[in-house]
């Protein structure tokens, strides 16, 4: 099993749609959870951080968390074309914090 | 500078060569990262600086040879490398509070060509 499990996609969503991007991990201990977004030939960058379960909202992005279930999930709001990316969940290791495990991404495009 | 800076971005290197790519972080955090991005496959952890601790993912080649002098700078130092190491090498930076990953902070990457 996979640490860190995405759908690759692509996934494409309509302009103004809500795009929804799911994760699954498999250490039980994980406590922090990233979403990054990737543009093609760039590095990634940051989008949320979620720490304890329930929903984090900020702006167009909710992560929501579900620990029990080993779930973390992206939604994007009002999807633009400049949302399309490749975004990646990462996870941290209960063995240890600084071990921060990315999957494998989900490409999103959004269609004008 | 701000941010996390590395050198060079773009690196073309026969596999007899030794090379070194350097990774500066101006955010005065306390930890250091490699990543290993290739076509297809998941970013791949190599090596941590945290806390004055090295992690390592054990699946890493000893060709592949990490250095931390201090919080801020980190180098990865590469000896004869095979043409499946071409990757994009991605330096991260976090501010590990202990028991809880934080957020990394990226580079722009080197993009290694090993021919």
């Amino acid at each position: 099993q996979k640490e860190v499990e995405q759908n690759s996609g692509p996934l494409s969503v309509p302009e103004g749609a809500i795009a929804s991007l799911n994760c699954t991990y498999s250490d039980r201990g994980s406590q922090s959870f990233f979403w990054y977004r990737q543009y093609s030939g760039k590095s990634p960058e940051l989008i949320m951080s979620i720490y304890s379960n329930g929903d984090k909202e900020d702006g167009r992005f909710t992560a929501q968390l579900n620990k029990a279930s080993q779930y973390v999930s992206l939604l994007i709001r009002d999807s633009q074309p400049s949302d399309s990316a490749t975004y990646l969940c990462a996870v941290n290791l209960r063995s240890s914090a600084s071990k921060i495990i990315f999957g494998s991404g989900t490409r999103l495009s959004i269609r004008p | 500078e701000t941010g996390v800076t590395q050198t060079p971005r773009h690196l073309v290197m026969g596999m007899t060569n030794k090379k070194s790519l350097k990774c500066e972080q101006h955010l005065g955090h306390n930890a250091m990262y490699w990543y290993k991005q290739s076509a297809k496959k998941p970013l791949e952890l190599m090596f941590v600086y945290s806390l004055e601790e090295r992690v390592e993912n054990n699946s890493v080649p000893s060709r592949f040879s990490p250095e931390c002098p201090n919080s801020s700078h980190l180098f990865l130092h590469l000896h004869t490398l095979q043409p499946e190491d071409s990757a994009l090498y991605l330096c991260a930076s976090s501010q590990d509070r202990g028991g809880t990953g934080s957020p990394l902070h990226f580079g722009n990457g080197t993009r290694l060509t090993v021919t």
